[in-house]
């Protein structure tokens, strides 16, 4: 198995340019989750999604921030316009139902955003 | 609300030392606790978790946990450090039983001197 996928690895980009991040997850996991990891607060869950419904999104910063679930293979967080406060490491996972008691959740490697 | 403390977020130990990893949560209910560990430019991966049943949970790479409700802790051990541990450790606390909502510590830097 491939495990959760990241697209890109890194991204560097100045203030105000809209960035796409891209997340696979793994092959008949059913939930899918992003989070954000910076220094200051740690590793922040951002929003979940359940059979491609978001399912809870209090953690989204503000409206800059915006996720989709087009299928089960397919997932983007986006942020327009970027500010240099986004820069931080973003991580997709995915488990395979989403229930904890039975699931675990495969993080991918992350993709490192640098907003200038 | 739940929460996770790690306390120390940075324990250094020496090859084939002991380590420990200090967890603590709050919950109001019974809580369903997790150890990820972090390697440099990787994402996370599952140590291992508490849901039910025997206390003292036994992971991968030789690390086990123990869950203590008295002490609402989750402290994580290994009997002797292998330099390949060094990394970053968190610890987790779930919501409920029905999501997958996590909430993470800030992190732990367990550093393994030869």
């Amino acid at each position: 198995d491939a495990g959760v996928i990241q697209s890109p690895r890194h991204e560097v980009t100045e203030m105000g340019q809209e960035v796409t991040l891209r997340c696979k997850p793994i092959s008949g996991h059913n939930s899918l989750f992003w989070y954000r990891q910076t220094m200051m607060r740690g590793l922040e869950l951002l929003i979940y999604f359940n059979n491609n419904v978001p399912i809870d999104d209090s953690g989204m910063p503000e409206d800059r921030f915006s996720a989709k679930m087009p299928n089960a293979s397919f997932s983007t967080l986006k942020i327009q316009p970027s500010e240099p406060r986004d820069s931080a490491v973003y991580f997709c996972a995915s488990s395979r139902s989403g229930l904890i008691l039975s699931d675990t959740q495969y993080f991918g490697p992350g993709t490192r955003l640098t907003v200038l | 609300a739940q929460s996770v403390t790690q306390l120390g977020s940075h324990v250094s130990v020496s090859e084939g030392a002991l380590v420990l990893l200090r967890c603590n949560y709050s919950s109001s209910v019974p809580p369903y606790l997790f150890w990820y560990v972090q390697y440099p430019n990787q994402g996370l991966q599952l140590l291992l978790k508490y849901t039910t049943g025997a206390t003292l949970v036994k992971g991968i790479n030789g690390f086990e946990a123990e869950f203590k409700k008295s002490e609402t802790s989750f402290h994580l051990t290994k009997p002797s450090a292998h330099m390949s541990d060094a990394a970053e450790y968190f610890c987790a606390v779930s919501l409920s039983s029905n999501t997958g909502k996590l909430i993470f510590g800030q992190g732990t830097t367990l550093q393994v001197k030869p």
